[in-house]
């Protein structure tokens, strides 16, 4: 297993069209993170899925973003109508187990820039 | 709101020197504390850790420090070397989530 997997590294997209990122995680892992960075700024929370069940969302996360982790498995997450302020760095992070102090691996992210 | 913060954008130290970074949280909630590393072009990777029932964790050159009443935390790396240039950051772990400081970019000179 070579980690945390993000597709594609690089999207560069007009405004308005919509951008699907592709996160394959560690295959045991059941936890599974998005999270956002922009420039000067550290990583900040967008959504978590336990298995294939999306437990918790961040206000970020507005209804232009959609996040699917259909079986369990690798997770899809969406942007439609994209702004350009969507423009930043997403990562993808994985967990082995939910709790406190458990390790998360986080893959090289997809930098999305929104012309 | 921002409740992990570095206020140290920035940090220079001489190969061999000591490398102090510093970090603060406002919720007293938070119990478990992380600091992960960041290469350019690459994700943060996993550093070192520590529960709040401990005031320090060490692991070999890298070592943490908690002050529960302060709410202050610091990564002590001694000593530095230039493959430790990186950006830091220091993140408080929720058991959903993990809250992170803006990162401190260390600079370790030869």
């Amino acid at each position: 297993d070579t980690g945390v997997s993000q597709n594609p590294r690089h999207k560069i997209t007009k405004r308005g069209q919509n951008v699907t990122f592709r996160c394959d995680p560690i295959s045991e892992h059941n936890r599974l993170y998005w999270y956002r960075q922009t420039l000067g700024q550290g990583p900040e929370f967008l959504t978590y899925f336990q298995n294939e069940a999306q437990l918790e969302k961040s206000r970020l996360l507005s209804d232009r973003f959609s996040a699917e982790r259909p079986k369990g498995s690798f997770s899809t997450l969406e942007i439609q109508r994209t702004e350009q302020g969507d423009s930043a760095m997403y990562l993808c992070a994985s967990s082995s187990d939910p709790g406190l102090g458990t390790e998360a691996f986080f893959g090289q992210g997809t930098r999305l820039t929104v012309v | 709101d921002q409740q992990v913060k570095q206020n140290s954008p920035s940090l220079s130290v001489q190969e061999g020197r000591i490398s102090i970074l510093n970090c603060d949280y406002t919720n007293s909630m938070f119990d478990y504390f992380l600091w992960y590393k960041k290469y350019p072009a690459e994700g943060p990777t996993f550093l070192i850790s520590i529960s709040s029932i401990k005031d320090k964790n060490e692991d070999g050159r890298f070592t943490v420090f908690l002050n529960k009443s302060a709410k202050h935390l610091s990564l002590h790396i001694v000593p530095s070397q230039p493959g430790d240039s990186a950006v830091y950051f220091c993140a408080a772990d929720t058991g959903n989530q993990f809250y992170f400081g803006t990162g401190t970019s260390l600079t370790v000179i030869p």
